[in-house]
């Protein structure tokens, strides 16, 4: 069983508002991922890390942020949330250093901006 | 570029039936890796399966089994005498250079299994 958490699970908020959706892994993975899922199903990604310090930009252009100052925790920041940022946010992890791992991912933060 | 492909949006079949999920992929990278995961209605990604480039194995665990074709890019799923419980959405998935980039995605399946 994986042991990667995502909080909230649910948030509502309004347009405008700051919002940091929180991940954290207990299994001392070195690559973290944030994916982004529109209500159609498909995955994309929008961050992920390497490790401690190490943060890059996914395929999907994201105004949303992200830092990793330890390595279990992994938080994406939205500076400012509008409706269009409404989806099912989704974090993952995974073991580097060997010839591939899965990724675990944890249960999902469904945001809605209204 | 790496793509993944899942021609099958939703897929409907009634219990006990036999389903194939299809997944084609593209990558110019000779060591990579594939994936299957299942999306339940609670939210979360559960693996299901990896297999390596070079691994052409098939795989058989319980009801489920996975046919890897370099051949012709794919990758398919196989749930035999399906139940209830299949109902889900199911992803396939891609990782390049021996597996150290991200997972690409493809869009997925829906799959209902109707009793």
């Amino acid at each position: 069983e994986a042991d990667i958490y995502q909080t909230p699970r649910y948030l509502v908020i309004g347009t405008g508002k700051k919002i940091t959706l929180e991940c954290s892994q207990t299994m001392g993975h070195d690559k973290m991922y944030w994916y982004q899922q529109d209500p159609g199903m498909e995955l994309h990604l929008i961050h992920y890390s390497y490790g401690v310090n190490s943060t890059e930009k996914g395929d999907l252009s994201s105004e949303s942020t992200v830092s990793r100052i330890r390595t279990e925790h992994f938080p994406l920041t939205l500076e400012s949330a509008r409706p269009s940022h409404t989806s099912q946010y989704l974090c993952a992890s995974s073991e580097a250093g060997h010839w591939n791992t899965e990724a675990f991912f944890g249960q999902g933060t469904r945001l809605t901006v209204v | 570029a790496q793509k993944v492909t899942q021609a099958q949006t939703e897929i409907s079949v009634v219990e006990k039936e036999d389903v194939t999920l299809d997944c084609v992929y593209e990558t110019r990278d000779t060591t990579y890796y594939l994936f299957w995961y299942k999306q339940p209605p609670s939210g979360e990604l559960v693996f299901l399966i990896r297999r390596n480039s070079f691994d052409e194995q098939n795989e058989i665990s319980g009801r489920y089994s996975w046919n890897f074709q370099k051949s012709t890019s794919s990758f398919n799923f196989t749930i035999t005498a399906s139940q209830v419980v299949d109902s889900a959405v199911y992803f396939c998935a891609l990782s390049e250079n021996s597996g150290n980039t991200p997972l690409v995605f493809g869009k997925g399946t829906r799959l209902s299994v109707i009793a």
